[in-house]
């Protein structure tokens, strides 16, 4: 099947440091890409989704500004959590899909800001 | 209401046990439905998708029942390597667009 790379698989940072996750679809073309939390025993809640060429579009509660994506090609997406917060520490997933196939999840990264 | 809703869990069962999960979603309107497997701390990988006609994937059998809103998924002769989560995901929007709500997981542990 398709593979998605994220990295990096984990992150300690500092409080009030920024952090950046890049997601990339390795053998196809991810016209979108999806952007996920996982809390601790809790479902993965969406964060954004984000189209290649354009801004994301962020879910209710997100903060645009606090997490930017950016999805400048095809092939990678990158979410950076800026000044990062111990309440930020979380497990992040990235998927992609290509038109209208399903989507390929990624590794995940988790999280933790200390 | 949730807008996918899960059995509670945990489910610990005997090896070579049947178990069966459940899943109801909220919005009628909902197109695709899916069921995923999610080892600790690893991403989610698609289990099988559920169709109306209901699906048979070797030990696993998944249904759907559109008019309750409900979703299944059975396990036959579980083995110790199905111990996971297993999310019900339903894409909510299913107007050309694809966004997947999770459920918040049933876990099962098989034990030997």
């Amino acid at each position: 099947g398709a593979v998605v790379s994220q990295h990096p698989s984990r992150v300690i940072c500092k409080s009030g440091t920024s952090v950046k996750i890049e997601c990339r679809s390795l053998d196809f073309q991810a016209t979108t890409m999806f952007w996920y939390r996982q809390f601790p025993k809790q479902s993965l809640m969406l964060m954004a989704t984000s189209n290649e060429g354009s801004k994301a579009t962020y879910e209710q509660g997100v903060e645009k500004d606090k997490f930017l994506i950016n999805h400048a090609s095809l092939t990678l997406s990158t979410l950076t959590v800026t000044s990062a917060h111990p309440e930020d520490s979380s497990f992040y997933i990235c998927s992609a899909k290509e038109g209208h196939t399903e989507a390929f999840f990624g590794q995940g990264t988790r999280l933790t800001v200390v | 209401r949730k807008e996918v809703e899960q059995d509670p869990g945990p489910f610990n069962v005997p090896e070579g046990a049947t178990v069966a999960f459940n899943c109801t979603y909220s919005n009628s309107a909902s197109q695709s439905f899916f069921w995923y497997r999610q080892d600790c701390r690893k991403e989610p990988k698609l289990l099988m998708s559920v169709y109306s006609s209901g699906n048979e994937d070797g030990r696993f059998t998944a249904q759907l029942n559109r008019a309750s809103q409900y979703i299944s998924l059975l396990i036959r002769d579980s083995k110790l390597s199905d111990s996971a989560t297993y999310l019900c995901v339903v894409n909510i929007d299913g107007a050309g667009s694809y966004q997947l709500t999770f459920g918040k997981g049933t876990k099962l542990s098989v034990i030997p």
